[in-house]
């Protein structure tokens, strides 16, 4: 079946570094690749969607600014959350869609922790 | 808005025993329900799914089945197996279609022991 890979699995960094998390499709092409966050005893909650050479579309109360989507190839969706502080510390997990498929696969996901 | 409400976690359960997992909604319009499912180290799975009500959606001897009355769609399995250990996430699409936005549940954490 078709296999999302997401890495890394597990980062921890300082507080005001940034850190970026690569989901990549590895045997579809992903025109529409989605990110979730789940915070500890919370639902997972979709952060933005973006489609492949296009801007990522946000949800409301994700700030766009701090977490950058890049989905340049149809393989390839990065996210970067840029200046990191302690309450971004969280669980990201990607997803991704196909052009001819309707199902979405998802990655393992990325526990981030900020000291 | 759209919301799922799921039974917290963690569940243990001894193998063969009966499991349910409880999930209700909360949708104003017509939503499709889903199930996933997530393995130690992989990513969430699509277990099972029903798109409309009275539905009942199957698969690897699990099933739900869409209760538009009690806004429903409730995990069951009559014997669970230690393979069965995992992260069952309950679902609902706000376009009625496996392919748009998922909003999901919090998560139960199914503990099987032999």
């Amino acid at each position: 079946g078709a296999v999302v890979s997401q890495h890394p699995s597990w980062v921890i960094c300082k507080s005001g570094t940034s850190v970026k998390i690569e989901c990549r499709s590895l045997d579809f092409q992903a025109t529409t690749m989605f990110w979730y966050r789940q915070f500890p005893k919370q639902s997972l909650m979709l952060m933005a969607t973006s489609n492949e050479g296009s801007k990522a579309t946000y949800e409301q109360g994700v700030e766009k600014d701090k977490f950058l989507i890049n989905h340049a190839s149809l393989t390839l969706s990065t996210l970067t959350v840029t200046s990191a502080h302690p309450e971004d510390s969280s669980f990201y997990i990607c997803s991704a869609r196909g052009q001819r498929r309707g199902k979405l696969f998802f990655g393992s996901g990325t526990q981030l922790s900020v000291l | 808005g759209d919301s799922v409400t799921q039974m917290e976690g963690p569940v243990t359960l001894s193998e063969e025993a009966f499991l349910t997992i409880n999930c209700t909604y909360t949708a104003t319009g017509y939503p499709s329900l889903f199930w996933y499912v997530q393995y130690p180290g992989e990513g969430l799975q699509l277990l099972l799914k029903a798109t409309k009500a009275d539905d009942k959606g199957s698969n690897k001897g699990f099933e739900a089945t869409y209760r538009k009355e009690t806004t429903s769609f409730h995990l069951e399995k009559g014997s669970v197996q230690v393979s069965d250990s995992a992260v069952y996430f309950c679902a609902l699409s706000d376009g009625g279609g496996a392919t748009n936005k998922l909003i999901f549940g919090t998560g139960t954490l199914l503990a099987v022991q032999p």
